[in-house]
Parts: C-alpha cells; sequence; structure tokens
C-alpha cells in the first residue's frame, strides 16, 4: 500500500468544470510535489511545496492551482482544462526539500478532460 | 531536448537471468540519480540510487552503475524473477537547491519464466 494517498483514483471532466485533485500523506514529509505523465511518456514536475511554501511552478498554466493547506495535504485545483490537459497526475512527497531525498509517490488520478 | 535518455523502450530476460538496463544524460551538473519502478494503475516506486561521488551501489538483487565520464548509468537486476516485470525509469538531479527530479522515458523490464 503507498503511503502517499490520491483521490479520486479517476476523474471526467468537462471543460467548463470546476473540480479538485487531493493528495494525503503522514509521513511527515516536508515536501509535497504535483507531476504531470501523459501515455508513454516520464513524469513531468508541474509544483514543488517545500514547508508549505511554494518553491517551484514550473510555468505550469493557471487553469491549474496548486494548494497546500497543511503539511499533510496537497491539492490542484482544475479549472477550465482542455482536452490536451488529460493525463495521470501524480503527487509526491519526500522528507526532506533537497535533491538527494527520494521521492515517495502516490497512485495517481487518470484525468479525462472531454 | 531529453536531458535523461532511456534508449530502449524494452527488455526482456528470462529469469535467473541478469536484466542490465541502462540511462544516459546530458547534464554534467546531475550528480545524484535514482531508479524507480512503476506497475501498471500505480505510482513509481522509488529503488535505489547513487551520488555522484561513488561509482557502485548495491541493494539486494539490484546494483546501480554510475560511469560519470561517460554520462552513463545502468541498473543491474541479479537475478531477475517475473514480479520484477515492470516499467524502470532513471531519473536525475541537480546539486543543490530543491528536489526537481528530471525522468527517463522507462523501459519495460519483462522477465518470462
Amino acid at each position: 500500500d503507498t503511503e502517499v494517498t490520491q483521490t479520486p483514483k479517476h476523474l471526467v471532466m468537462g471543460m467548463t468544470n470546476k473540480k479538485s485533485l487531493k493528495c494525503e500523506q503522514h509521513m511527515g514529509h516536508r515536501a509535497m510535489y504535483w507531476y504531470k505523465q501523459k501515455a508513454k511518456k516520464p513524469p513531468e514536475l508541474m509544483f514543488v511545496y517545500s514547508y508549505e511554501k511554494l518553491s517551484i511552478n514550473e510555468s505550469v498554466p493557471s487553469r491549474f492551482s496548486p494548494e497546500c493547506p497543511n503539511s499533510s495535504l496537497l491539492n490542484l485545483h482544475l479549472h477550465a482544462l482542455q482536452p490536451e490537459d488529460s493525463a495521470l497526475y501524480l503527487c509526491a512527497s519526500s522528507q526532506a526539500t533537497g535533491p538527494n531525498s527520494p521521492l515517495h509517490f502516490g497512485n495517481g488520478t487518470r484525468l479525462t478532460v472531454t | 531536448d531529453q536531458q535523461v535518455k532511456q534508449n530502449s523502450p524494452s527488455l526482456s530476460v528470462q529469469e535467473g537471468r541478469i536484466s542490465i538496463l541502462n540511462c544516459d544524460y546530458t547534464n554534467s551538473m546531475f550528480d545524484y540519480f535514482l531508479w524507480y519502478k512503476k506497475y501498471p494503475a500505480e505510482g513509481p516506486t522509488f529503488l535505489i540510487s547513487i551520488s555522484s561521488i561513488k561509482d557502485k551501489n548495491e541493494d539486494g538483487r539490484f546494483t546501480v552503475f554510475l560511469n560519470k565520464s561517460a554520462k552513463h548509468l545502468s541498473l543491474h537486476i541479479v537475478p531477475s524473477q517475473p514480479g520484477d516485470s515492470a516499467v524502470y525509469f532513471c531519473a536525475a538531479n541537480l546539486s543543490g537547491g530543491y528536489n526537481k527530479l528530471i525522468f527517463g522515458a522507462g523501459t519495460r523490464l519483462a522477465v518470462h519464466p
């Protein structure tokens, strides 16, 4: 069982909908991440939160809005998405914020935008 | 331009034999490398890592080798087991700063009896 929990597992939404992806970890990790993975492609970094503050935004369009309410929770708010945003969205956490701390991934949310 | 490359999309190995997965990188500033394994419908799972100050790291059946001059690393699995069948991602990180992993495209390993 993964220690990073993502909900929902699957999400279908229209281009005018507003939805949110949720991620939770209880390992006391200080950094949390959102990755996007398209079919047959590697995961691509979207956002990094370090000590609940946004540290990295990889030039992600504003229709994706991350939020870190506390050290255990990470949300990704979605609004006015495009069909090309359909992908697997992976949340991850790491014990430390530096580059030598391995990421622990959740099982992802499979998003389909219609 | 891909900074981390896994040029073999797939690899088939017989159970009990050695599996060798390869990874090349272009950025000489990378100094920490990781391998992740991914089963269908699951997120990637951390397998093993190596710092650029080392050339080998071993953990049970898994060994990672790093050749800095060639900008090449490899993952050896000995002996291979059917449960090792998965997609393996190589990933690299820059020194300092935040954790900003860059992944290769992955190699699908199939271990058959």
